[in-house]
């Protein structure tokens, strides 16, 4: 299963647009890149995912290069209720280890008034 | 969207008893549910597969005679913490998958708010 990097810990003034970049330089054709929100004391939740290019939902938008060995997830204008552990994960969905969700260490963002 | 539900949210035991927690899938059938546990600033770890009508498949490492589960139905997923001591206090989570979806979004899963374990 292909490893993610992204970065410990980020802080953020309210209002202001947040970039966190995963690494994932082992990427598989099959992998289908996948971000999770958990904010304390609760179960993650899904963000948003991509394959290839830009995705952009309600939520957050998440730009992937052509190479696919990295990503982008970005949050416009955060707000407080933003802070939370944001999970990077590569998620194959044929062959071995299909569908399962290895979790990293994640970023821990804190959204500062 | 689809929903997950757990109980109970918050759990005290006594070191040597058991302890259940259950999962539910509220508006949809969820042949496959998965668990997990997340240590304190630790990130999550799987703990097994649970796959409805058979046997769940648990991941290297984690005892099977001990943390007992049972996916007896659709919409339902229990796991039983044996002979609870207190390494096993834990933040405990569930998940599951939408079943028939299109494959881009087959992997998504949904997730309870989680069960917190203390064993005292």
């Amino acid at each position: 299963l292909a490893k993610t990097t992204q970065p410990i810990s980020m802080d953020s003034y309210e209002g202001q647009e947040v970039n966190i970049t995963c690494s994932h330089n082992n990427i598989a054709t099959n992998d289908y890149i996948t971000w999770y929100q958990q904010f304390p004391s609760q179960g993650p939740r899904f963000i948003i995912q991509g394959y290839k290019t830009k995705v952009t939902n309600e939520v957050a938008s998440l730009f992937i290069p052509a190479d696919r060995k990295s990503s982008t997830l970005s949050l416009p204008r955060v707000s407080l209720s933003d802070t939370a552990v944001y999970y990077c994960l590569v998620v194959p969905l044929i062959g071995a280890g299909s569908y399962q969700l290895t979790f990293g260490k994640g970023t821990k963002l804190s959204v500062i008034p | 969207g689809a929903v997950v539900s757990q109980h109970p949210s918050w759990v005290i035991c006594k070191s040597g008893t058991s302890v259940k927690i259950e999962c539910r899938s509220l508006d949809f059938q969820a042949t496959t549910m998965f668990w997990y546990r997340q240590f304190p600033k630790q990130s999550l770890m799987l703990m097994a597969t649970s796959n409805e009508g058979s046997k769940a498949t648990y991941e290297q490492g984690v005892e099977k005679d001990k943390f007992l589960i049972n996916h007896a139905s659709l919409t339902l997923s229990t796991l039983t913490v044996t002979s609870a001591h207190p390494e096993d206090s834990s933040f405990y989570i569930c998940s599951a998958r939408v079943p028939g979806l299109a494959i881009n979004t087959k992997n998504i899963q949904y997730f309870g708010a989680g069960t917190r374990l203390s064993v005292l």
